[in-house]
C-alpha cells in the first residue's frame, strides 16, 4: 500500500464547475499537508499549506484536512481554463525519527471552456 | 517565485557519460533537494542538503552524487549516465524544517 494515494485522473470538467481533488494517506504521523499545481513543463507551484484539521481558504481554493479519516481535499470554485494543470498533494511528518515528505502521483485536471 | 534557477533546462547525452545538473537559489534557504519525476512514480527524492557540505541520500540515490560548496548552489552528478536516468529533474528549497518546499522549473534529461 502506498503511503499517499491520489487518483491520477484525468479529470475533465466544464468551466465554472466546482472541482474536488482528494488524497488519502496511511500514516498518522503526517502533520503538514500541501497542495501543489504543476503546469506542463514547469515545476510544482505551492498552492496551499496547512497543519491542522479543518478548512483553509485562499481565493477560489479551499484546502480541507480530516486527520481522523486520513483524508485531504482541495476544492476549486468557479473553475477557469487557466486552472488546467496537474495537482499534487504532499504531506510531511517525522517518521521513525526522520523527516519525510511524500507526494501523491498527481491528478491531471482539464477545465473545458 | 523562490528564486530557483536550474541549468541546463534540457540536455541530451549518451550512455556512460558524466552529467552535472546545477541548482542555484537566491533566497539563502538552508535546505535544498533534488527530485526526479517519472510517469507512474511521481516525485522521488534523490539527495538533499541541510547546509553547506552537509548532504544525505534520498530514496533513489543509486548512481547519483551531490555537492554543496556554497549556500546558493547544489549540484547533482550522474557519474556514468544510464538510460534509466532519463527523467525530469527538479530542485527544491525550503527555509526551515516545517516549511514547504519551493521548486525550480526542472531539467529535462535524455540519455540515449
Amino acid at each position: 500500500q502506498k503511503e499517499v494515494e491520489q487518483d491520477p485522473g484525468p479529470l475533465s470538467v466544464p468551466e465554472g464547475a466546482i472541482v474536488s481533488l482528494n488524497c488519502t494517506y496511511s500514516n498518522s504521523a503526517f502533520q503538514y499537508f500541501m497542495w501543489y499545481r504543476q503546469y506542463s513543463r514547469k515545476g510544482p507551484e505551492l498552492l496551499m499549506y496547512t497543519y491542522s484539521s479543518g478548512n483553509k481558504e485562499d481565493g477560489r481554493f479551499t484546502a480541507q484536512v480530516d486527520k481522523s479519516s486520513k483524508y485531504i481535499s482541495l476544492f476549486i470554485r468557479d473553475s477557469q481554463p487557466s486552472d488546467s494543470a496537474t495537482y499534487l498533494c504532499a504531506m510531511w511528518g517525522i517518521i521513525q525519527g526522520a523527516q519525510k515528505l511524500v507526494f501523491g502521483q498527481g491528478t491531471r485536471l482539464t477545465i473545458n471552456p | 517565485d523562490a528564486g530557483i534557477t536550474q541549468s541546463p533546462r534540457h540536455k541530451v547525452t549518451e550512455t556512460g557519460t558524466p552529467v552535472t545538473l546545477r541548482c542555484h537559489q537566491t533566497e539563502n534557504h538552508r535546505y535544498m533537494y533534488w527530485y526526479r519525476q517519472d510517469p507512474g512514480h511521481g516525485l522521488r527524492l534523490i539527495h538533499y542538503s541541510y547546509g553547506v557540505k552537509d548532504t544525505d541520500k534520498g530514496e533513489v540515490s543509486d548512481g547519483y552524487s551531490v555537492s554543496r560548496s556554497k549556500t546558493e548552489d547544489f549540484l547533482l552528478t550522474l557519474e556514468s549516465a544510464t538510460s534509466s536516468q532519463t527523467s525530469v529533474y527538479f530542485c527544491a528549497t525550503r527555509t526551515g524544517w516545517n516549511q514547504p518546499q519551493h521548486f525550480g522549473d526542472g531539467t529535462r534529461l535524455s540519455i540515449l
